[in-house]
């Protein structure tokens, strides 16, 4: 079955680039919208963006200015950059697949701390 | 963006307890709503889409009711098993797609 696994460095210093990376296995990121989406301390979850391997891609207006995201079709993997991090950035960060508007698939989750 | 209010934020039952979890939405979003379920350190996992539609897999003791602005999930009987956080999210219109704060179901 198709499983999802996000990584990346557990520490950022403020204002720099958040970089990480779901790796998927089971099955093609072909032919699906993928999804980051974080979750910050005790907040509820909040969509940032997904794209597809075709480039179409839509971000959360919140997070539009400073966020890329991109796809690897020979690594089957999708990456999420968001720059000029701060403090506000600290969250677990969950990569996910989309069928249709709902999330039918999700990573486990990274923690990701903005500290310098 | 459509705001989810959740509620309660946690809630205390019992195994073969039945349970209800809202949401309600700031706007009409027709039947746009999905349930998700999640343990500690695992990932999510989707319940209910479409309001009411359960996922593939998923106990026949999950269900999900409502239309417009006002939602729930109900647990007819609490398995062991059960005990999660569990959230929503809205996708009227979307994205953004937004999502409740969630429920911790406790023993």
């Amino acid at each position: 079955q198709v499983q999802l696994q996000e990584s990346g460095p557990g520490l950022v210093k403020p204002s720099e680039t958040l970089s990480l990376i779901c790796s998927v296995s089971g099955g093609s990121i072909r032919n699906y919208f993928w999804s980051w989406i974080r979750q910050p301390p005790g907040k509820a979850l909040e969509w940032i963006g997904h794209m597809s391997t075709t480039g179409d891609s839509r971000y959360n207006p919140s997070f539009e200015s400073r966020v890329t995201l991109s796809a690897d079709t020979s690594k089957n993997q999708l990456s999420l950059g968001l720059r000029s991090v701060t403090a506000a950035d600290t969250a677990r960060y969950y990569c996910a697949r989309q069928e249709g508007d709902v999330f039918d698939i999700w990573g486990q989750g990274t923690d990701v701390t903005v500290s310098s | 963006d459509t705001q989810m209010t959740q509620s309660p934020t946690s809630l205390s039952a019992s195994v073969g307890d039945r349970v209800i979890i809202s949401c309600r939405a700031s706007q009409d979003i027709t039947s746009a709503v999905a349930w998700y379920q999640q343990k500690p350190g695992k990932a999510p996992k989707l319940l209910v889409y479409a309001a009411s539609r359960l996922e593939s897999g998923v106990p026949s003791r999950f269900s999900g009711s409502g239309f417009g602005t006002d939602f729930t999930l109900s647990i007819s009987t609490l398995q062991p098993e059960d005990f999660a956080t569990y959230f929503c999210q809205q996708y009227h219109g979307a994205p953004p797609y937004t999502f409740g704060q969630g429920t911790k179901l406790e023993i």
